[in-house]
């Protein structure tokens, strides 16, 4: 079957880095997603990574290691507004989203 | 900006009655879908259409049904409610090139009682 793992819960410190990750078993691969999503709302894109290695977008960053399934989001001088769940998701072969349950990133100041 | 707008942002409804999820769109997106999200558990596909009149089944589909008559608009039904059904329902959309990222509707917080 085809899964993607996140840690549930992860906390923070204000002025800190965090890395989120997310390894995965699927279809086939056509590129990895990372969405923020703040409670109540939509999640809303942050990232796509397709080849190996690190984009980087600001305080934000994704890496990808195809080879071993395997992504993180790298959150760099974390504000309190940074407080969300991040999802990541994986289209498979079919180019269907697969999506992992979600890391709760709690910051504290 | 795109927008993916749904209708309700919250809906309570009875056991066993018929309930619509609108879900209209501004982007000239080919792709829409609905999703569920439950807690502990990823996005849940329900269905997803690539063009007008045209649908797919996701991976949990049944118990309900879409409509989709023009781009803009998906529409999903849930033929007989039931508690079950109660759950965080998101629409989103994207273009057809199978690359870009989907946007997201603000979610419809259903509660089936």
């Amino acid at each position: 079957g085809q899964n993607i793992d996140q840690p549930t819960e992860m906390t923070a410190t204000e002025g800190a880095i965090v890395q989120i990750n997310c390894t995965y078993q699927t279809s086939g691969f056509n590129g990895l997603f990372w969405y923020q999503q703040h409670a109540g709302e939509a999640p809303t894109f942050l990232s796509y990574n397709v080849l190996d290695g690190l984009e980087e977008k600001g305080r934000f960053s994704s890496f990808l290691s195809r080879s071993k399934g395997y992504s993180y989001l790298l959150l760099k001088e974390l504000q309190m507004k940074d407080s969300a769940s991040y999802l990541c998701a994986v289209r498979d072969s079919n180019y269907q989203l697969i999506w992992g349950a979600g890391t709760k990133l709690i910051i504290k100041p | 900006d795109v927008k993916v707008t749904q209708s309700s942002r919250y809906l309570v409804k009875r056991t066993g009655e018929k309930v619509f999820l609108e879900c209209v769109q501004d982007m000239d997106h080919e792709n829409m879908f609905w999703y569920r999200q439950d807690p502990g558990l990823g996005l849940r596909l329900i269905y997803f259409s690539y063009d007008v009149k045209m649908k797919e089944k996701g991976d949990i589909p049944e118990g309900y049904s879409v409509s989709r008559e023009k781009k803009e608009r998906f529409s999903l039904i849930l033929e007989s409610a039931s508690t079950n059904q109660t759950s965080m329902y998101l629409c989103a959309s994207s273009l057809e090139d199978r690359v870009t990222e989907a946007f997201f509707g603000q979610g419809t917080r259903l509660t089936v009682v």
